[in-house]
């Protein structure tokens, strides 16, 4: 049992590049979350999904790009990268969106934008 | 709008030595409250939660009261050891917010022997 799984965990872009984040769950849950973390600043919702072709914007979305074709699958777009883009991502999931449930992190994905 | 407050880190001990870390929080319905912990080059994992008020998470020598009155959930052990050091987070969840974890900015433990 995988559980969450980041992929690359770590990757140097210039700016201007484009790339994608991956992420996969093995526990048929339902909802996934995409975090940014930045030194000092706690967690970030960027991007979520209740579900497979739902997704909705979290608090700092811009920059970004998200699909969810898969209940397994979702990837994190950044488009044209910005030194601001240069965090520790995490991804996450849950069965269902009660509010009490526990997410389940991936190990994260550090990029970096020179 | 709904936020997670932390005490401000570095939190330096010794080992055996009691531990409170303060988390306050802002929310416009009646949270769900998490702390969660980060290990050095990993992802976060749940250490306890509560629902309501009045409840107690614990886990692992770990302890948290959810107090409604002064909007709190205060993370507590009474004596830690090395292997306690990491990055701890405070976070609440609202119900019927699609599960989304609201975060504090995380507090540094590191533990001395």
């Amino acid at each position: 049992n995988a559980g969450v799984t980041q992929t690359p965990k770590f990757r140097i872009l210039k700016i201007g590049q484009s790339m994608t984040l991956q992420c996969a769950q093995d526990m048929n849950h339902n909802y996934m979350y995409w975090y940014r973390q930045d030194p000092g600043m706690g967690l970030k919702l960027i991007y979520y999904s209740v579900g497979a072709g739902i997704t909705d914007k979290g608090e700092v979305p811009n920059g970004y790009n998200v699909s969810r074709s898969t209940t397994e699958d979702f990837p994190l777009r950044l488009e044209l990268a910005a030194p601001s883009q240069t965090s520790v991502y995490f991804c996450a999931s849950t069965p269902e969106g009660s509010g009490a449930n526990v997410l389940t992190f991936g190990a994260g994905s550090r990029l970096t934008v020179l | 709008g709904d936020s997670v407050t932390q005490m401000e880190g570095p939190v330096t001990l010794s080992e055996e030595a009691f531990l409170t870390i303060n988390c306050t929080y802002t929310a416009t319905g009646y949270p769900s409250l998490f702390w969660y912990v980060q290990y050095p080059g990993e992802g976060l994992q749940l250490l306890l939660k509560a629902t309501k008020a009045d409840d107690k998470g614990s886990n692992k020598g770990f302890e948290a009261t959810y107090r409604k009155e002064t909007t709190s959930f205060h993370l507590e052990k009474g004596s830690v050891q090395v292997s306690d050091s990491a990055v701890y987070f405070c976070a609440l969840s609202l119900y019927n917010q699609g599960g989304k974890l609201i975060f504090g900015q995380g507090t540094e433990l590191s533990v001395k022997p």
